[in-house]
Protein backbone atom coordinates (compact mmCIF):
# COMPACT_ATOMS: atom_id res chain seq x y z
CA UNK A 1 0.00 0.00 0.00
CA UNK A 2 0.98 4.10 -0.24
CA UNK A 3 3.74 4.67 2.68
CA UNK A 4 3.40 8.44 3.68
CA UNK A 5 6.67 8.89 6.13
CA UNK A 6 6.81 11.94 8.78
CA UNK A 7 10.48 12.92 9.90
CA UNK A 8 11.40 13.41 12.61
CA UNK A 9 9.33 11.08 14.83
CA UNK A 10 9.73 12.97 17.83
CA UNK A 11 11.63 16.50 18.95
CA UNK A 12 12.32 17.90 21.93
CA UNK A 13 13.10 21.80 21.95
CA UNK A 14 13.42 24.93 23.63
CA UNK A 15 10.58 27.34 23.35
CA UNK A 16 11.04 30.31 21.01
CA UNK A 17 12.75 27.67 18.68
CA UNK A 18 11.19 27.10 15.33
CA UNK A 19 10.78 23.15 14.53
CA UNK A 20 10.36 21.45 11.12
CA UNK A 21 8.28 18.76 10.17
CA UNK A 22 8.56 16.86 7.60
CA UNK A 23 5.83 14.58 5.64
CA UNK A 24 6.69 12.64 2.39
CA UNK A 25 4.54 10.36 0.29
CA UNK A 26 6.93 7.86 -0.64
CA UNK A 27 5.34 5.74 -3.52
CA UNK A 28 3.13 8.36 -4.88
CA UNK A 29 2.44 11.87 -6.02
CA UNK A 30 0.51 14.20 -3.64
CA UNK A 31 -1.11 17.41 -5.04
CA UNK A 32 -2.97 18.10 -1.99
CA UNK A 33 -1.54 16.88 1.48
CA UNK A 34 -3.17 17.23 4.86
CA UNK A 35 -1.80 18.36 8.41
CA UNK A 36 -3.78 17.54 11.69
CA UNK A 37 -2.83 18.14 15.38
CA UNK A 38 -4.01 15.61 18.37
CA UNK A 39 -3.41 16.57 21.86
CA UNK A 40 -3.81 13.30 24.22
CA UNK A 41 -6.77 11.77 25.10
CA UNK A 42 -8.39 14.17 22.34
CA UNK A 43 -9.31 13.35 18.35
CA UNK A 44 -7.50 14.82 15.76
CA UNK A 45 -8.01 18.38 14.38
CA UNK A 46 -7.15 19.19 10.72
CA UNK A 47 -4.98 22.00 11.20
CA UNK A 48 -4.45 23.16 7.44
CA UNK A 49 -4.67 21.60 3.65
CA UNK A 50 -1.07 21.70 1.97
CA UNK A 51 -1.42 22.23 -1.90
CA UNK A 52 1.34 21.88 -3.99
CA UNK A 53 3.04 24.60 -5.78
CA UNK A 54 -0.02 27.34 -3.80
CA UNK A 55 -0.91 28.66 -0.89
CA UNK A 56 -1.99 26.44 2.02
CA UNK A 57 -5.67 26.45 3.45
CA UNK A 58 -5.74 26.86 6.60
CA UNK A 59 -8.88 25.82 9.10
CA UNK A 60 -10.85 28.68 11.36
CA UNK A 61 -8.69 29.49 14.30
CA UNK A 62 -5.11 28.00 12.92
CA UNK A 63 -2.43 30.72 12.61
CA UNK A 64 -0.78 30.76 9.47
CA UNK A 65 2.25 32.99 10.64
CA UNK A 66 3.01 30.30 13.45
CA UNK A 67 2.49 26.92 11.69
CA UNK A 68 4.24 27.67 7.98
CA UNK A 69 2.96 24.82 5.66
CA UNK A 70 5.39 24.41 1.99
CA UNK A 71 4.64 22.32 -0.31
CA UNK A 72 6.75 22.38 -2.83
CA UNK A 73 6.97 19.34 -4.60
CA UNK A 74 4.47 16.60 -4.63
CA UNK A 75 6.24 14.27 -3.09
CA UNK A 76 7.21 16.46 0.07
CA UNK A 77 4.79 18.75 2.50
CA UNK A 78 6.81 20.89 5.42
CA UNK A 79 5.19 22.19 8.57
CA UNK A 80 7.07 24.79 10.49
CA UNK A 81 6.04 25.39 14.05
CA UNK A 82 7.89 29.23 14.41
CA UNK A 83 8.47 30.42 18.16
CA UNK A 84 6.88 27.27 19.43
CA UNK A 85 5.76 27.47 23.36
CA UNK A 86 4.73 24.56 25.52
CA UNK A 87 0.93 24.85 24.52
CA UNK A 88 2.22 23.98 20.87
CA UNK A 89 3.37 20.54 22.47
CA UNK A 90 1.23 17.89 20.30
CA UNK A 91 1.19 14.91 18.10
CA UNK A 92 1.35 15.90 14.70
CA UNK A 93 0.11 14.02 11.74
CA UNK A 94 -0.38 14.73 8.08
CA UNK A 95 -1.77 12.40 5.31
CA UNK A 96 -1.79 12.37 1.57
CA UNK A 97 -4.48 11.26 -0.74
CA UNK A 98 -3.51 9.68 -4.07
CA UNK A 99 -4.20 11.26 -7.47
CA UNK A 100 -7.87 10.98 -8.49
CA UNK A 101 -7.96 7.82 -11.16
CA UNK A 102 -5.66 5.82 -8.95
CA UNK A 103 -7.43 2.49 -9.32
CA UNK A 104 -9.24 1.34 -6.31
CA UNK A 105 -7.35 4.25 -3.91
CA UNK A 106 -8.75 7.03 -5.09
CA UNK A 107 -10.73 7.63 -1.69
CA UNK A 108 -8.41 6.67 0.90
CA UNK A 109 -6.17 8.97 2.44
CA UNK A 110 -3.01 7.22 3.67
CA UNK A 111 -1.35 9.23 6.87
CA UNK A 112 2.04 9.15 8.17
CA UNK A 113 3.14 7.93 11.80
CA UNK A 114 3.03 11.48 13.16
CA UNK A 115 5.42 13.52 15.23
CA UNK A 116 5.21 14.22 18.82
CA UNK A 117 6.96 17.78 19.61
CA UNK A 118 7.78 18.43 23.26
CA UNK A 119 8.51 22.22 23.96
CA UNK A 120 10.04 23.11 27.08
CA UNK B 1 -20.09 18.39 7.44
CA UNK B 2 -22.50 15.95 8.53
CA UNK B 3 -22.05 14.58 12.17
CA UNK B 4 -21.30 10.89 13.56
CA UNK B 5 -22.38 9.60 16.36
CA UNK B 6 -20.27 6.52 17.93
CA UNK B 7 -19.92 5.19 21.47
CA UNK B 8 -17.15 6.19 23.63
CA UNK B 9 -15.85 2.77 24.17
CA UNK B 10 -16.24 -0.56 23.73
CA UNK B 11 -14.88 -3.75 25.07
CA UNK B 12 -14.76 -7.27 23.27
CA UNK B 13 -13.04 -10.86 23.93
CA UNK B 14 -10.14 -11.73 21.86
CA UNK B 15 -11.19 -14.14 18.82
CA UNK B 16 -15.23 -13.25 19.17
CA UNK B 17 -16.65 -10.62 16.46
CA UNK B 18 -17.04 -7.08 17.14
CA UNK B 19 -19.51 -4.81 15.81
CA UNK B 20 -19.10 -1.62 16.08
CA UNK B 21 -22.11 1.03 15.49
CA UNK B 22 -22.13 4.86 14.02
CA UNK B 23 -25.21 6.84 13.68
CA UNK B 24 -24.91 9.93 11.00
CA UNK B 25 -28.90 10.74 10.83
CA UNK B 26 -28.13 13.95 8.89
CA UNK B 27 -25.90 12.43 5.93
CA UNK B 28 -26.62 13.96 2.61
CA UNK B 29 -27.10 11.39 -0.54
CA UNK B 30 -23.75 11.91 -1.32
CA UNK B 31 -21.65 11.38 1.66
CA UNK B 32 -19.47 8.25 1.54
CA UNK B 33 -18.80 6.71 5.08
CA UNK B 34 -15.10 6.07 5.60
CA UNK B 35 -13.72 3.94 9.15
CA UNK B 36 -10.74 4.69 9.76
CA UNK B 37 -8.57 3.32 13.11
CA UNK B 38 -5.66 4.62 14.89
CA UNK B 39 -3.77 2.68 16.94
CA UNK B 40 -1.79 3.96 20.26
CA UNK B 41 0.94 6.38 19.21
CA UNK B 42 0.47 6.36 15.38
CA UNK B 43 -1.25 7.65 12.66
CA UNK B 44 -4.51 6.66 11.72
CA UNK B 45 -5.07 3.84 8.94
CA UNK B 46 -7.75 3.50 6.34
CA UNK B 47 -10.10 0.73 7.13
CA UNK B 48 -12.97 0.57 5.11
CA UNK B 49 -15.69 2.93 3.02
CA UNK B 50 -18.50 2.71 1.33
CA UNK B 51 -21.84 4.59 -0.33
CA UNK B 52 -24.77 2.37 -0.37
CA UNK B 53 -24.34 -1.44 -0.19
CA UNK B 54 -22.19 -3.22 2.35
CA UNK B 55 -18.66 -3.65 1.63
CA UNK B 56 -16.05 -6.53 2.76
CA UNK B 57 -12.63 -6.39 3.02
CA UNK B 58 -9.46 -7.93 4.33
CA UNK B 59 -9.45 -6.09 7.36
CA UNK B 60 -13.37 -6.04 7.79
CA UNK B 61 -17.48 -5.94 6.80
CA UNK B 62 -19.46 -2.46 6.73
CA UNK B 63 -22.81 -2.76 7.03
CA UNK B 64 -24.70 -0.01 6.07
CA UNK B 65 -28.34 0.63 7.31
CA UNK B 66 -31.37 0.61 3.88
CA UNK B 67 -31.65 4.89 4.76
CA UNK B 68 -27.92 4.89 5.56
CA UNK B 69 -28.81 6.45 8.92
CA UNK B 70 -26.66 4.33 10.71
CA UNK B 71 -23.90 1.88 9.49
CA UNK B 72 -22.03 -1.05 11.65
CA UNK B 73 -18.09 -1.31 11.37
CA UNK B 74 -17.79 -5.67 11.70
CA UNK B 75 -14.35 -7.09 12.76
CA UNK B 76 -15.20 -10.61 11.93
CA UNK B 77 -12.36 -12.31 14.72
CA UNK B 78 -10.68 -9.46 16.65
CA UNK B 79 -7.23 -9.79 17.86
CA UNK B 80 -5.25 -7.81 20.88
CA UNK B 81 -4.01 -5.87 17.74
CA UNK B 82 -7.20 -4.65 16.73
CA UNK B 83 -7.46 -2.44 20.00
CA UNK B 84 -7.71 1.29 18.27
CA UNK B 85 -9.56 3.85 18.21
CA UNK B 86 -12.28 3.72 15.29
CA UNK B 87 -13.46 6.49 13.81
CA UNK B 88 -16.47 7.09 11.29
CA UNK B 89 -16.52 9.59 9.49
CA UNK B 90 -18.68 11.08 6.41
CA UNK B 91 -16.44 12.13 3.42
CA UNK B 92 -18.71 14.50 -0.04
CA UNK B 93 -18.06 12.83 -2.93
CA UNK B 94 -17.20 16.53 -4.35
CA UNK B 95 -13.20 15.83 -5.39
CA UNK B 96 -12.39 19.26 -4.56
CA UNK B 97 -13.19 18.84 -0.27
CA UNK B 98 -10.89 15.98 0.22
CA UNK B 99 -11.20 17.30 4.10
CA UNK B 100 -11.55 14.44 6.69
CA UNK B 101 -13.42 15.70 9.90
CA UNK B 102 -12.46 13.64 12.89
CA UNK B 103 -15.12 12.96 15.51
CA UNK B 104 -14.03 11.10 18.74
CA UNK B 105 -14.34 7.92 17.71
CA UNK B 106 -14.77 4.75 19.35
CA UNK B 107 -11.71 3.37 22.06
CA UNK B 108 -11.73 -0.38 21.47
CA UNK B 109 -10.49 -2.78 24.25
CA UNK B 110 -9.78 -6.42 23.71
CA UNK B 111 -9.88 -8.75 26.36
CA UNK B 112 -7.49 -11.90 25.81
Amino acid sequence: GAVVSQHPSWVICKSGTSVKIECRSLDFQATTMFWYRQFPKQSLMLMATSNEGSKATYEQGVEKDKFLINHASLTLSTLTVTSAHPEDSSFYICSARPPLGTSGRRREQFFGPGTRLTVL
Amino acid sequence: DAKTTQPNSMESNEEEPVHLPCNHSTISGTDYIHWYRQLPSQGPEYVIHGLTSNVNNRMASLAIAEDRKSSTLILHRATLRDAAVYYCILRATNFGNEKLTFGTGTRLTIIP
